[in-house]
């Protein structure tokens, strides 16, 4: 069984610049989660998609968005990008009723110049 | 307060011996408690999950659990180089599905 595959996996930006991640889930998993990974603050929850609806939030400006299709594939975008933005941008896919059981994809690094 | 609070560490244990990893989370309705593993340079994995007080054994790792003191544990026998790795602590809070992370401590087993 295939897992979760990111892309592009390595990519670097300017500021005020936008980016589009991509993330495949298993198949047959539904829910995807996005996470911004950084040294500092760890593990943050962006938000999760579940059936193309966005289901939980984090707290993150406006400027981080995201969304889900109707084969479960989702994408995240970040518009205006800041220096701080600089992270390793983690999907993650699960079953339903599994809420803490993920699936990581190997990551998105964003590097912001 | 952080949501979910881990020492960063290292926690530096020789071969053979016993790692104990500990968590504490703020939210009272916290019910379900995980740990994964995560290598430099690598995603994190799932190793444990526990959902009720008490012990849960997987092979040489054990997971406790103490909701009255909201705190929750990993403890792994017979430690090995191989299981030097970062162990995130996660939970979900009452009432939700979003996983929320402690931020990791590092594990460091010498030879």
């Amino acid at each position: 069984k295939a897992g979760v595959t990111q892309t592009p996996r390595y990519l670097i930006k300017t500021r005020g610049q936008q980016v589009t991640l991509s993330c495949s889930p298993i198949s047959g998993h539904r829910s995807v989660s996005w996470y911004q990974q950084t040294p500092g603050q760890g593990l943050q929850f962006l938000f999760e998609y579940f059936s193309e609806t966005q289901r939980n939030k984090g707290n993150f400006p406006g400027r981080f968005s995201g969304r889900q299709f109707s084969n479960s594939r989702s994408e995240m975008n970040v518009s205006t990008l800041e220096l701080g933005d600089s992270a390793l941008y983690l999907c993650a896919s699960r079953t339903r009723g599994t809420a803490g059981e993920l699936f990581f994809g190997e990551g998105s690094r964003l590097t912001v110049l | 307060q952080k949501e979910v609070e881990q020492n960063s560490g290292p926690l530096s244990v020789p071969e053979g011996a016993i790692a104990s990893l500990n968590c504490t989370y703020s939210d009272r309705g916290s019910q379900s408690f995980f740990w994964y593993r995560q290598y430099s340079g690598k995603s994190p994995e799932l190793i444990m999950s526990i959902y009720s007080n008490g012990d849960k054994e997987d092979g040489r790792f054990t997971a406790q659990l103490n909701k009255a003191s909201q705190y929750v544990s990993l403890l792994i026998r017979d430690s090995q180089p191989s299981d030097s790795a970062t162990y995130l602590c996660a939970v979900t809070p009452g009432g939700g599905n979003k996983l929320t992370f402690g931020t990791g401590t590092q594990l460091k087993v010498e030879l």
